[in-house]
């Protein structure tokens, strides 16, 4: 079946550095990729997502591009803030018949002044 | 517009008891989904509705687990004889359903406590 797999956590980095959290997946056909972070007393919230392969999600300064060939949607960002420490969730959607989100098993960030 | 809204937001019950967990999807939504975020198993998918079809159940861990989703809109999950493994974050999203690659939004969650 279906699988996601995130980067043992968690991860403490200063205010600026830069961010890799890696993702990779196994799926049948051509699923398409999403990250969802989950703000500390918050709900989930789409980061970005990505539907075919080579494409490019980015938003808040967040980038991931999905690569068939490595089977994978690592999450990038130059220069981290305070307010990006959160819980990142890597996950797909095989397009099947429920379009039901398989998730990571999401990876803390902490992020310090 | 409003987002999608679960009550109760916290649960206390104990071991044995009924509890019943509600989801408000946006509003034209036609697509809901349960999720059950744990510590021991993560983010899990439970069941999923999508109009009047008859709901995808392949998630539920066991029959002590239902969920109704009435008129199309308002569904509740229902946990029987609850057990301290289900004990979580029980989460609802719903999706417009114009293709499946929509983006599922998700509710704050309903934290459930077995005692």
């Amino acid at each position: 079946g279906d699988s996601v797999t995130q980067m043992e956590g968690p991860v403490t980095l200063s205010e600026e550095a830069f961010l890799t959290i890696n993702c990779t997946y196994t799926a049948t056909g051509y699923p398409s990729l999403f990250w969802y972070v989950q703000y500390p007393g918050e709900g989930l919230q789409l980061l970005l997502k990505a539907t075919k392969a080579d494409d490019k999600g980015s938003n808040k300064g967040f980038e991931a591009t999905y690569r068939k060939e490595t089977t994978s949607f690592h999450l990038e960002k130059g220069s981290v803030q305070v307010s990006d420490s959160a819980v990142y969730f890597c996950a797909l959607s095989g397009g099947g018949a429920n379009s039901k989100l398989t998730f990571g098993k999401g990876i803390t960030l902490s992020v310090r002044p | 517009g409003a987002g999608v809204s679960q009550s109760p937001s916290n649960k206390v019950t104990e071991k044995g008891k009924d509890v019943e967990l509600r989801c408000d999807p946006i509003s034209g939504h036609t697509a809901l989904y349960w999720y059950r975020q744990s510590l021991g198993q993560g983010l899990e998918f439970l069941i999923y509705f999508q109009g009047n079809s008859a709901p995808d159940k392949s998630g539920l861990p066991s029959d002590r687990f239902s969920a109704e989703r009435t008129g199309g809109s308002v569904s509740t999950l229902t946990i029987q004889r609850t057990q301290q493994e289900d004990s979580a974050v029980y989460l609802c999203a719903s999706r417009r359903e114009i293709a499946g690659t929509d983006t599922q939004y998700f509710g704050p969650g309903t934290r459930l406590t077995v005692l």
